[in-house]
């Protein structure tokens, strides 16, 4: 069974920075895509920013509202995602989910996605 | 970037209605769209991909149509289960965006 668990969220104070984790089983994590979203309580979803594999470079790309301040990164041998978030703000404050690139050749269609972690921003 | 909107933004229904949903993109993007289902406290769920393509393990009542800027999903006749929000999200260009969501109770 192919399954996402995302870990590290938590409160953390304004300024300061949080790793978040998405450690994955059930498929072989280093063909796909991840991509991490994030969802402010009671509103909509946002996509922050994806991972390639290694046969395309592992490059990544970012929301404009997160570019400089976070970095995604893989540890394929570990079946691990990573979000680096640093300089955080309050607006941050939200469920952040990772997901899989729904085909190994897909890049902009995520199934399936983890359960999500929440991160708090607040003084 | 893309502009997702979605009509309307809540949508009251009873089981065993049809229901249809909209989304439409502020610039052509093809068929490039996907639909995806989020129960409370839970993640999104995969429904529709390229915009009329059922995913695995979805069922059958579920279906999407559409392209260009204009697209639907259609719940054939609703379930129980099937009382939740529905997202379009474009794949067309980054950053992926999403409709703001359709709350169907």
């Amino acid at each position: 069974e192919v399954q996402l668990v995302e870990s590290g969220g938590g409160f953390v104070q304004p300024g300061r920075s949080l790793r978040l984790s998405c450690t994955a089983s059930g498929f072989t994590f280093g063909d796909y895509v991840m991509s991490w979203f994030r969802q402010p309580p009671g509103k909509g979803l946002e996509w922050v920013g994806y991972i390639r594999s290694q046969a395309y470079g592992g490059t990544t790309e970012y929301a404009a509202s997160v570019k400089g301040r976070f970095s995604i990164s893989r540890d394929d041998s570990r079946g691990i995602a990573y979000l680096q978030m640093n300089s955080l703000k309050t607006e941050d404050t939200a469920v952040f989910y990772c997901a899989r690139a729904r085909g190994s050749t897909s890049l902009a269609t995520f199934a399936p996605w983890g359960q999500g972690t929440l991160v708090t921003v607040s003084s | 970037d893309i502009q997702m909107t979605q009509s309307p933004s809540s949508l009251s229904a009873s089981v065993g209605d049809a229901v249809t949903i909209t989304c439409r993109a502020s610039q052509s993007i093809g068929v490039f769209l996907n639909w995806y289902q989020q129960r409370p406290g839970k993640a999104p769920n995969l429904l529709i991909y390229t915009a009329s393509n059922l995913q695995d393990g979805v069922p059958s009542r579920f279906s999407g149509s559409g392209s260009g800027t204009d697209f639907t999903l259609t719940i054939s006749s609703l379930q129980p289960e099937d009382f939740a929000t529905y997202y379009c999200q474009q794949s067309y260009s980054t950053p992926f965006t999403f409709g703001q969501g359709t709350r169907l109770e």
